[in-house]
């Protein structure tokens, strides 16, 4: 079946834009998660859905950070004015109810100019 | 709450050699540790994990061995290959839907 999905692949935009990121999580995964990947760094976490409860917003790293998840599905993380230590990989990953296994999608590298 | 360290940062092994890669982490309270590998331009991949009731854990040339009381675990490539060459990343977490927490991972070349 289709893994996790996200767009766009590559994303480059100016200081101050805001910028939105899609992720398709697999079907019927009810949790989702947001990570972010910095150049030779590991992922550090930002958000977190788990079915309709509140998100786990722990992570973000500042206000600019927003993330909704419309219909237990689809994500979208907002970046509002840009800057240019927000250049990164932004990954999203799934998991099943019950499951151990986060799946990850393949994510949206982002380039602040 | 949790830290999770990994090392080394490189390794390069020659073809069939072995490759050993160390983490440790910071809360007792963590009972799932998963390893995933990156190659580039792709999201990481799970390639096996180990729960804390278990010690050890083998899938064919991959192993992971856990010590909960020292918190350290390993993953072990045994035989290694060009297509081994990757990114590799430990991670760590409570049980349920907790976030993983990651190290900041280990770049393997494997030499033919």
């Amino acid at each position: 079946g289709a893994g996790v999905s996200q767009s766009p692949s590559n994303k480059v935009t100016e200081k101050g834009k805001d910028v939105e990121l899609r992720c398709d999580p697999i079907s019927g995964h009810t949790a989702l998660y947001w990570y972010r990947q910095s150049l030779g760094q590991g992922l550090e976490f930002l958000i977190y859905f788990q079915g309709n409860s509140a998100p786990d917003k722990s992570g973000l790293p500042s206000d600019r950070f927003s993330a909704e998840r419309t219909g237990g599905s689809v994500s979208t993380l907002t970046i509002q004015r840009t800057q240019q230590e927000d250049s990164a990989v932004y990954l999203c990953a799934s998991k099943g109810s019950g499951l151990s296994e986060q799946f990850f999608g393949p994510g949206t590298r982002l380039t602040v100019l | 709450g949790e830290n999770v360290e990994q090392h080394p940062s490189t390794l390069s092994v020659q073809e069939g050699d072995s490759a050993v890669i160390k983490c440790t982490y910071s809360d007792s309270a963590s009972n799932y540790f998963p390893w995933y590998k990156q190659e580039l331009g792709k999201g990481p991949q799970l390639i096996i994990d180990i729960r804390s009731n278990v010690g050890e854990k083998k899938d064919q040339r991959i192993a992971v061995t856990l010590n909960k009381t020292a918190k350290h675990f390993s993953l072990h490539i045994t035989e290694t290959q060009p297509e081994d060459s990757a990114v590799y990343f430990c991670a760590a977490r409570q049980s349920g839907n907790t976030p993983l927490v990651f190290g900041k991972g280990t770049r393997l070349s494997v030499i033919a």
